[in-house]
């Protein structure tokens, strides 16, 4: 079962125009969100997170969006960068999981000069 | 430099040994992860551990053994009972393990059963 789920493979994005990254969920418990970027043969790296009080976190051209009555939440990239290009993963951890972190699939990010 | 170290980078292993992956923190974390990267999917949970001495199960932890003698270290021993060894081992700590805590990551091990 699947709880957490990104259903776009991939993502194709001009240089400069905007990056939507999108992730579902079905776990009601999940009350924190992240979003991490991976580069082949490495390891994750934090970009951004969201508790589930609230609906928007900004940080420089990263804005996550979380939409609890639909099980949504967003990852915005503006303006989009080659250096940007990526996996990237949405992760989701409950209340009383000790951190436990449960990842969606992820989606490949090409931003094109 | 804090961070976390994986050990070694590539590893090969013939089909029936145990192998052991290493793990090394200096963060002063007191949670740590092992998680599993297979192609076209999301990393899985094998085993974490919220304190010295202390570690649970996750979602995949069959064919896996760990141990958590020291703060700063967290081994994984990837046995012959593991079935399909094959994958990306990434290694992750988090401050406390709670749910508000975000998890760094080290620069994982692939593990190759010939």
């Amino acid at each position: 079962d699947q709880q957490v789920k990104q259903n776009s493979p991939s993502l194709s994005v001009q240089e400069g125009r905007i990056s939507i990254l999108n992730c579902d969920y079905t776990n009601s418990m999940f009350d924190y969100f992240l979003w991490y970027k991976k580069y082949p043969a490495e390891g994750p790296t934090f970009l951004i997170s969201i508790s589930s009080i609230k609906d928007k976190n900004e940080d420089g051209r990263f804005t996550v969006f979380l939409n609890k009555s639909a099980k949504h939440l967003s990852l915005h990239i503006v303006p989009s960068q080659p250096g940007d290009s990526a996996v990237y993963f949405c992760a989701a951890s409950a209340i009383n999981s000790y951190g436990k972190l449960t990842f969606g699939q992820g989606t490949i990010l090409t931003v094109h000069p | 430099d804090g961070g976390i170290t994986q050990s070694p980078k590539y590893l090969f292993r013939k089909e029936g040994q145990n192998v052991t992956l290493s793990c090394e923190q200096n963060l002063n974390h007191d949670a740590m992860y092992w998680y599993r990267q297979d192609p076209g999917q999301g990393l899985r949970l094998i085993y974490y551990s919220q304190i010295v001495n202390d570690f649970q199960k996750g979602d995949i932890a069959e064919g896996y053994s760990v141990s958590r003698e020291k703060k700063e270290s967290f081994p994984l021993t990837v046995t012959s009972a593991q079935k399909n060894p094959t994958a990306f081992y990434l290694c992750a700590s988090s401050i406390v393990a709670g749910s508000m805590n975000e998890q760094f990551f080290g620069p994982g091990t692939r593990l190759t059963v010939l």
